[in-house]
């Protein structure tokens, strides 16, 4: 079965400093993507940062980049230059691209505290 | 705004009693899902439609739950005879299938409906 793990509940950065955000998964499948959400206090969950498994190259959209480590199946999320707005839980999601139900997995997420 | 809409945003009933939420996704996507998610959780799975077809129904979604998608566009979802361990925020979410739209894999959330079980 397939599964996502977060290890982190909770994690706390000063503002202007890196913080890398850890998920593991189990899966059989060598296609899938991989999805970094956030959810803010009291609003819609929005995406971060996507991952094609196929793809080598770790994504990056501007402050925010992946760590892609396919054969140990780990999935970090690293934030430069963290500011107050990026308070918020996150979750790591997993979707299997050919399963017909495009299901996605996601993890319990990390809250993260950004300290000014 | 045309993102996913969610109603009601929040609603409060006494155990036994039924609720239905609605959900109107956005209007070029064809994918629809329902999850739900306690607190300190991440979402859980219950199901999943393409256009008006459910495709599939996670084992989470006893018979007391049913949700529909007549017309492939908005989405309801009934819990009956609710109990207090159905209090949760259910959320809805959207994609574009690969015939509309660029399929990115992205999901569209709307702000959930919360239900407290009394």
């Amino acid at each position: 079965a397939q599964t996502v793990t977060q290890s982190q509940p909770e994690m706390s950065v000063q503002e202007a400093e890196t913080v890398t955000l850890s998920c593991t998964y189990d899966t059989s499948e060598s296609d899938y993507y991989l999805f970094w959400y956030k959810q803010p206090p009291s609003r819609q969950m929005i995406l971060v940062i996507r991952q094609e498994a196929y793809k080598q190259q770790n994504a990056t959209e501007n402050r925010f980049s992946v760590n892609f480590q396919k054969a140990a199946k780990s999935f970090s999320l690293k934030i430069s230059d963290s500011q107050l707005g990026d308070a918020a839980m996150y979750f790591c999601a997993y979707r299997i691209p050919t399963s017909g139900t495009y299901k996605y997995i996601f993890g319990t997420g990390t809250r993260l505290k950004v300290l000014a | 705004d045309t993102g996913v809409s969610q109603d009601p945003r929040h609603k409060i009933t006494k155990r036994g009693q039924n609720v239905t939420f609605r959900c109107d996704p956005i209007s070029e996507h064809n994918r629809l899902y329902w999850y739900r998610q306690t607190l300190g959780q991440g979402p859980e799975f219950l199901t999943y439609f393409q256009n008006e077809a459910q495709l599939e129904k996670s084992r989470l979604l006893s018979d007391r739950f049913s949700a529909e998608r007549p017309k492939g566009s908005f989405s309801t979802l009934e819990i009956q005879r609710t109990e207090q361990g159905d209090s949760a925020m259910y959320l809805c979410a959207s994609s574009p299938g690969t015939s509309g739209g660029r399929n990115t894999g992205e999901l569209f959330f709307g702000e959930g409906s919360r239900l407290t079980v009394l």
